[in-house]
């Protein structure tokens, strides 16, 4: 079965200092990763996706994340934390055998960043 | 505005009741899904539309649940019969054709209360 497992449930960082937060997977065939963020009151967002090729992907914001294959990880990441990025993130899989490509969501994280 | 729109954006209903939810996808998005999710979880996987065919639902989807895509474009969600565990945020999302390597676009979900 698919799953994704998001190990903190929440993230704490002062703005300016580089965020991690983690995400790993497990899947049946090569995956596709994508990481959301939600704010109150509002829908996800797309932030990036790993489809294939580079293992480190560039999207908005100025996040990123690298899809690290033997250990099943896709972190999120950036240089330098804003208040503004504080949220909820979600990271989903899907794999390319499911016809549906219907998304597995992790259980999220809640990031904070303090002033 | 061009994204998904969910209506209504809250409901409060009471235990026993039938609520029905509206989503109207990004236009040209053939592919639809619907999603719940729970206070502290990521989105779960309802059911799948292409086009007008429902091709997908989870088992998380009872008997009383039921949702339509009669002409292809918009969606909509049932709910017979309620009961205070259906209490949830209902998210509707799409993707276009090439759906294999785009990312789903999300509305702002609908928030079911039942009392």
């Amino acid at each position: 079965a698919q799953s994704v497992a998001q190990p903190e449930d929440q993230v704490n960082v002062a703005e300016g200092n580089p965020l991690t937060v983690k995400c790993t997977y497990s899947v049946s065939g090569n995956p596709y990763l994508f990481w959301y963020v939600q704010y109150p009151n509002r829908g996800l967002q797309f932030l990036l996706k790993y489809i294939t090729g580079d293992n480190l992907v560039k999207g908005s914001y100025g996040f990123e994340a690298e899809f690290n294959k033997s250990q099943t990880s896709f972190h999120l990441k950036k240089p330098s934390a804003l208040v503004s990025d504080s949220a909820l993130y979600f990271c989903a899989v899907r794999t390319r055998m499911d016809s549906s490509y219907k998304l597995i969501f992790g259980s999220g994280t809640r990031l904070l960043v303090r002033p | 505005d061009t994204g998904v729109s969910q209506n209504p954006r809250h409901k409060i209903t009471k235990r026993g009741q039938n609520v029905t939810f509206r989503c109207d996808p990004i236009s040209e998005h053939n592919r639809l899904y619907w999603y719940r999710q729970t206070l502290g979880q990521g989105p779960e996987f309802l059911t799948y539309f292409q086009n007008e065919a429902q091709l997908e639902k989870s088992r998380l989807l009872s008997d009383r649940f039921s949702a339509e895509r009669p002409k292809g474009s918009f969606s909509t969600l049932e709910i017979q019969r309620t009961e205070q565990g259906d209490s949830a945020m209902y998210l509707c999302a799409s993707s276009p054709p090439d759906a294999a390597v785009n990312e789903q676009f999300f509305g702002p979900g609908t928030r079911l209360t039942v009392l």
